[in-house]
């Protein structure tokens, strides 16, 4: 199995400011034959199920606001939110599709300063 | 677009089988592009992935190794719904269920991988205890 950690476990960032949320795989999630990483993040808010942001690394889902953001390669990926929103608050987790074995991270809870 | 509504039990006894059932609409449960699965949530656990079943000429399951010798997924295409059934519960299974999406790739022979899962049903707390 592939296992994604997440870093930190939580985080605290003040409005308008930038919150960075790290993934690492433990083995790579990047297909050499076309070149894509296989890593998508979900934002999850209390009582509902998680909503995917970001698939592909860095792809943002239709309707996602621009100041979700993803970044990475291989084994290290970041979800960036460039300047939190209070609509931002909620716990952030990333899965890989590289196999067949579906795998999420363990979450990153984002609250406000 | 596709929605998903789940309906069961929220409480169960240990050693009984959970079962919940999610209604497609949207989508097709027989469609070839689409694996239907089931997740659940726990604060010990986090998101787990517990199984789908899928459309390809024929129909295909596919089962985490942890839960593999007491689960079942099942297609109603009547109903357009698929359900989850777990037998020999435990306290340990306590958890919020959730079926949720997954779009088909790699798909050979023996089967086919996914995507990533939207949309998702809203949510099952089950509770198991006497």
């Amino acid at each position: 199995d592939i296992v994604m950690t997440q870093s930190p476990d939580s985080l605290a960032v003040s409005l308008g400011e930038r919150a960075t949320i790290n993934c690492k795989s433990s083995r790579t999630v990047l297909y050499s034959s076309n070149n894509k990483n296989y890593l998508a993040w979900y934002q999850q808010k209390p009582g509902q199920p998680p909503k995917v942001l970001i698939s592909w690394a860095s792809t943002r889902e239709s309707g996602v606001p621009d100041r979700f953001s993803g970044s990475g390669s291989g084994t290290d990926f970041t979800l960036t939110i460039s300047s939190l929103q209070a609509e931002d608050v909620a716990v952030y987790y990333c899965q890989q599709y590289y196999t067949s074995l579906i795998t999420f991270g363990q979450g990153t809870r984002l609250e406000i300063k | 677009q596709v929605q998903l509504q789940q309906s069961g039990p929220g409480l169960v006894k240990p050693s009984q089988t959970l079962s919940l059932t999610c209604v497609i609409s949207g989508d097709s449960v027989s469609s070839n592009s689409a694996a239907w699965n089931w997740i659940r949530q726990s604060p010990s656990r986090g998101l787990e992935w517990l199984g789908r079943t899928y459309y390809r000429s024929k129909w295909y399951n596919d089962y985490a190794e942890f839960v593999k010798s007491r689960i079942t997924i099942n297609p109603d295409t009547s109903k357009n719904q698929f359900s989850l059934q777990l037998n020999s519960v435990t306290p340990e299974d306590t958890a919020v269920y959730y079926c949720a999406r997954g779009g088909l790739r790699g798909c050979s022979s023996g089967g086919c991988s996914i995507y990533w899962f939207d949309p998702w049903g809203q949510g099952t707390l089950v509770t198991v205890s006497s």
